[in-house]
């Protein structure tokens, strides 16, 4: 199947600092990317959509500026929490996706924020 | 947009065939049904998905109703290393050629030696 690599795997960041996910699809370009957080023992969150050279589409909830989305080409999209707290640490999953071969999922990254 | 209804959990013996079922009675003609299973602190893995007729592959088969509204995915030997939560989701067409894959809660599947 399909290769997504998703970086870094894990980061602990202090509460105020950016972080920064990257998403690369190593062997095919991906029309779309999707951004997920889940939380322990709890299924996985859409938080947002986002198409190549086009704004990211959130989920309601979702604060755009908190969370913000780049997907700059067909192979890299990122994920910058800003400001991170606490209550943000989680598991950050990507998915890139096309409508031929369907989606494939990233590593994920754990984030702690201390 | 189609919601699906699994099982939160079953067992299956080691060597096994491993039948999850899911549910999805409001599904769309151009929708298909995909599944995935997501292993302890990992990316979820794309198993198989389908439209109408039933589909196999190495890791799996999915057998999907003429009504379409309900299917099955068949793990035929399972193995140990096949525990994990498995999800079945029903593809949402957002416009174009774009979707989104929205998780349920998916069905725990623990294969017991």
């Amino acid at each position: 199947g399909a290769v997504v690599s998703q970086h870094p795997s894990w980061v602990i960041c202090k509460s105020g600092t950016s972080v920064k996910i990257e998403c690369r699809s190593l062997d095919f370009q991906a029309t779309t990317m999707f951004w997920y957080r889940q939380f322990p023992k709890q299924s996985l969150m859409l938080m947002a959509t986002s198409n190549e050279g086009s704004k990211a589409t959130y989920e309601q909830g979702v604060e755009k500026d908190k969370f913000l989305i780049n997907h700059a080409s067909l192979t890299l999209s990122t994920l910058t929490v800003t400001s991170a707290h606490p209550e943000d640490s989680s598991f950050y999953i990507c998915s890139a996706s096309t409508a031929v071969i369907g989606a494939f999922f990233g590593q994920g990254t754990r984030l702690t924020v201390v | 947009d189609a919601k699906t209804t699994q099982p939160p959990s079953m067992d299956c013996a080691e060597g096994r065939a491993a039948n999850l079922p899911c549910n999805h009675s409001t599904i769309s003609g151009n929708e298909y049904v995909y599944w995935y299973r997501q292993i302890h602190s990992q990316g979820p893995q794309y198993i198989i998905h389908g439209l109408k007729n039933n589909e196999t592959n190495e890791m799996a088969s999915l057998i999907i109703t003429e009504d379409r509204k309900s299917s099955t995915l068949i793990l035929p030997h399972a193995t140990l290393r096949d525990t994990a939560v498995y999800y079945c989701i029903v593809r949402i067409n957002s416009g174009g050629s774009n979707y989104k894959l929205t998780f349920g809660k998916g069905t725990l599947l623990t294969v017991n030696p």
